[in-house]
């Protein structure tokens, strides 16, 4: 079963750049690590998904080390839109398209 | 697309009586999964379904749970009867299945349930 690890809580300013990194040491062969985003009263809304290296779109960057026990979800210059929640996954080990939400990270943007 | 469509949003109920909140997947969807969201207990995964086939329903937390998948477009999770603690946002949401370990779920909004 894979499990993640991330930070309860973040603050952070307007403009700035923002870091989670999220762990997973038990992490399969084949398994994409995929960040969601989740503002109040929403669902959580896909963010990125990686296997290696780095992955950049137009709202994030996602970098992953060769052994790819962690990953670091980076937003540049954050604006107080960015205060949500925001979950590191990677499938259950063996449960198909099965995804574990843990806590998240709260990403708290201010003035 | 109109991404995954989830009714009523909201639903306010009395303890005892049968509650039924609805779910259509994407098209093109081949995965449907119902999670259930508390401040308590976080996001949890309740029940999903692979080809309209259950999968696994081990986080369905008891028999007053209950799902169908009639179709490939129309979901179904029922709660006979309510009680107050099953007061919670449910969240239906879709994926298409792929064999590379790539796994994305899209979320519809949610149905609010109030059970008092």
């Amino acid at each position: 079963l894979a499990k993640t690890t991330q930070p309860i809580s973040m603050d952070s300013y307007e403009g700035q750049e923002v870091n989670i990194t999220c762990s997973h040491n038990n992490i399969a062969t084949n398994d994409y690590i995929t960040w969601y985003q989740q503002f109040p009263s929403q669902g959580p809304r896909f963010i990125i998904q990686g296997y290696k290296t780095k992955v950049t779109n137009e709202v994030a960057s996602l970098f992953i080390p060769a052994d790819r026990k962690s990953s670091t979800l980076s937003l540049p210059r954050v604006s107080l839109s960015d205060t949500a929640v925001y979950y590191c996954l990677v499938p259950v080990t063996g449960g198909g398209n099965k995804l574990t939400f843990g806590t998240g990270t709260q990403l708290k943007v201010e003035l | 697309d109109a991404g995954v469509i989830q009714s009523p949003r909201h639903e306010v109920t009395e303890m005892g009586q049968e509650v039924t909140l609805r779910c259509k997947p994407i098209s093109g969807h081949n995965s449907l999964f119902w999670y259930r969201q508390t401040m308590m207990r976080g996001l949890e995964l309740l029940i999903y379904f692979n080809n309209n086939v259950p999968i696994d329903d081990s986080g369905m937390p008891e028999d007053r749970f209950s799902a169908k998948m009639p179709n490939a477009s129309f979901s179904t999770l029922k709660i006979q009867p309510s009680e107050p603690r099953d007061s919670a946002v449910y969240f239906c949401a879709s994926s298409l299945s792929l064999r590379d370990g790539r796994v994305k779920q899209y979320f519809g909004p949610g149905t609010r349930l109030t059970v008092t």
